[in-house]
């Protein structure tokens, strides 16, 4: 399985940029980065999707490192409604493999 | 445009009883996923469809599960002589090529007792 580690838990001030970031050293050439978020009681949303070149949508923004190994997602301007779990993913055998994920708390 | 669904939300049971639970995914998605999730973990990966073949499962899925998707649209997933390690959050999502990302239902909230 393609492993990423990330930080079990972040703090961000309401109104500030998030980063997070993940580590996915083992990622092959042809493997995406995606990102989850899973706010309580609710079933994981899908955020961004990248291979390696930095990505943005309505939601985030994706910036990946050029070797590959690394990514950080970027919640611009982040709201208490974007406290949440957010996993780190790279798809293999098309199964999510899910870890802890970053327990992300916005601070009023 | 409509998300995958899934019902019951809650059910509570008691030991040693038959449940199943149903998933509708997104119109036109021919993948289909189940995924377990307990207190304080991410999901766990079960078993998944394309179209009606079931072609994975996961060694977590013993033989009191079994996961259906006859026509290859909703899924059910029954679980038989139900334990209390089987309280959990069930989650189906589901796809459609050629992107990977998978669309999740609220999941069904089983609390066995």
């Amino acid at each position: 399985d393609a492993k990423t580690t990330q930080p079990p838990s972040m703090d961000c001030a309401e109104g500030r940029a998030a980063n997070l970031p993940c580590n996915h050293s083992t990622i092959s050439g042809n493997e995406y980065v995606y990102w989850y978020r899973q706010i309580h009681s609710q079933g994981p949303q899908y955020i961004i999707h990248g291979l390696k070149n930095n990505e943005t949508n309505e939601m985030a923004s994706l910036i990946i490192t050029e070797d590959r190994k690394s990514s950080t997602l970027i919640l611009p301007h982040a709201t208490l409604r974007d406290t949440a779990v957010y996993y780190c993913i790279v798809i293999r055998d098309d199964k999510i493999i899910f870890g802890k994920g970053t327990r992300l708390h916005i601070l009023p | 445009d409509t998300g995958v669904s899934q019902d019951p939300r809650h059910k509570i049971t008691k030991r040693g009883q038959n449940v199943t639970f149903r998933c509708d995914p997104i119109s036109e998605h021919n993948r289909l996923y189940w995924y377990r999730q307990t207190l304080g973990q991410g999901p766990e990966f079960l078993t998944y469809f394309q179209n009606e073949a079931q072609l994975e499962k996961s060694r977590l899925l013993s033989d009191r599960f079994s996961a259906e998707r006859p026509k290859g649209s909703f899924s059910t997933l029954e679980i038989q002589r139900t334990e209390q390690g089987d309280s959990a959050m069930y989650l189906c999502a589901s796809r459609t090529g050629p992107s990977y990302e998978q669309y999740f239902g609220p999941g069904t909230r089983l609390t066995v007792t």
